[in-house]
């Protein structure tokens, strides 16, 4: 089992819709968690940290499960700039390492 | 400009040749990471230090990659004998975690690889 899986996509949507995408991972330790998102050929970007309360950035909303171990990103009124690869990330405690998910590629249209 | 810088860009190499890639990271932060990305896929871990000392480096990573973090300051990558498969964006990242906070990663733009 990958230790933080994400569903590929891509998820085509339209201007103004909400999108949702999910995250599990595998260490129940993990303690960090992050979505990223990733523009084409352009290095990955700190989005939002995901915190066990649930936290909202604008029309961006991330929720974090840790009884079934995933986290989710929730998207508002998309817009064309939304376009994009959302990577889901997580750290464990100590000295581990970070771990980053295959990503969800997300196309808004017009 | 005080993030995270890589060099080269590009490199363009042939196949059985070495190669080394560079990454200053931002100044205060303790934490160095190198990942690999290819089209279509997340950032793959290779290595991280902390520090000078290297904690961990991906068991799928060939002998032929080297990494060093003289100083605790910047690090290089070295890949010996390139094969094609080496191909891909090799991202540098850095933080700066004390504690249990929550560790969050400033990416350089990364160097392209390509062997030919």
């Amino acid at each position: 089992r990958k230790e933080v899986e994400q569903d590929p996509g891509p998820f085509n949507v339209p201007e103004g819709a909400t999108v949702a995408f999910n995250c599990t991972y595998s260490n129940s330790a993990s303690q960090s968690f992050f979505w990223y998102r990733q523009d084409c050929r352009k290095e990955p970007k700190l989005l939002m940290s995901v915190y066990s309360s649930g936290n909202e950035d604008g029309r961006f909303t991330a929720q974090l499960n840790r009884a079934s171990q995933y986290i989710s990103l929730l998207i508002r009124d998309s817009k064309l700039s939304d376009s994009a690869t959302y990577l889901c990330v997580v750290s464990g405690g100590g000295y581990q390492k970070v771990t980053f998910g295959i990503g969800t590629k997300l196309q808004v249209i017009p | 400009d005080t993030g995270v810088s890589q060099n080269p860009r590009h490199k363009i190499t042939k196949r059985g040749q070495n190669v080394t890639f560079r990454c200053d990271p931002i100044s205060e932060h303790n934490r160095l990471y190198w990942y690999r990305q290819t089209l279509g896929q997340g950032p793959e871990f290779l290595t991280y230090f902390q520090n000078e000392a290297q904690l961990e480096k991906s068991r799928l990573l060939s002998d032929r990659f080297s990494a060093e973090r003289p100083k605790g300051s910047f690090s290089t990558l070295e890949i010996q004998r390139t094969e094609q498969g080496d191909s891909a964006m090799y991202l540098c990242a850095s933080s700066s975690r004390t504690g249990q906070q929550n560790e969050k990663l400033f990416f350089g733009s990364g160097t392209q690889l390509s062997v030919l």
